[in-house]
């Protein structure tokens, strides 16, 4: 099994600021890495998969980068929507799920 | 515009059985690989089961394999989850959510429902 490891678990920022999140797999998943966005009591919502590639509609404040076993989500610009918990997924063997990283203000 | 509606969570006591279904609508059903995601009140997210668009390729997770079976029915849209021996650690809200590229099966989930909770006491 792949395990995914998310650092922070909680990363505390401001308005208008640019924070970076970090997951890493045990072994490479490629690019088969999705990010998502989590409000409470919503279901997660797709942001990036491919680990760079933003889905439809989601705006180009967010971004991924990485492959193989190290990718960053970077969320730059900070407003109030986006304080939420930020999930990676792999699905290059099955799927799994980083812990979660908590952005709150 | 794609929904997903999960029900058949409920109450039920450890060994006993239940049975979710999510009905899908907004998007070509059999189409698309579908999925099962569980996530405990507070916690982290946990995928449980996939199944591929003709039911050809089927996977659980670890903790689930033996205990649950996953099935559809494209002619009725829907998923289910068929979950037997039911653990106290089963116990969590579950999400029905689409596989995110055309015909394939490990992808990234690109539509989710709202989740059915299931307690196990």
């Amino acid at each position: 099994d792949i395990q995914m490891t998310q650092s922070p678990s909680t990363l505390s920022a401001s308005m208008g600021d640019t924070v970076t999140i970090t997951c890493r797999a045990s072994q490479s998943v490629y690019s088969w890495l999705a990010w998502y966005q989590q409000k409470p009591g919503k279901a997660p919502k797709l942001l990036i998969y491919g680990a760079s590639t933003l889905e439809s509609g989601v705006p180009s404040k967010f971004s991924g980068s990485g492959s193989g076993t190290e990718f960053t989500l970077t969320i730059s610009g900070l407003q109030p929507d986006d304080f939420a918990t930020y999930y990676c997924q792999q699905y290059q063997s099955q799927s799994s799920f980083g812990q979660g990283t908590k952005l709150e203000i | 515009e794609v929904q997903l509606v999960e029900s058949g969570g409920g109450l039920v006591q450890p060994g006993r059985s239940l049975r979710l279904s999510c009905v899908a609508s907004g998007f070509t059903f059999e189409d698309y690989a579908m999925h099962w995601v569980r996530q405990v009140p507070g916690k982290g997210l946990e995928w449980v089961s996939g199944i591929s668009w003709k039911s050809g390729t089927i996977d659980y997770a670890d903790s689930v394999k033996g205990r649950f079976t996953i099935s559809r029915d494209n002619a009725k849209k829907a998923l289910y989850l068929d979950m037997n021996s039911l653990r106290t650690e089963d116990m969590a809200l579950y999400y029905c959510a689409k596989d995110a590229r055309i015909r394939g099966f490990a992808n990234a989930l690109d539509n989710w429902g709202q989740g059915t909770m299931v307690i196990v006491s």
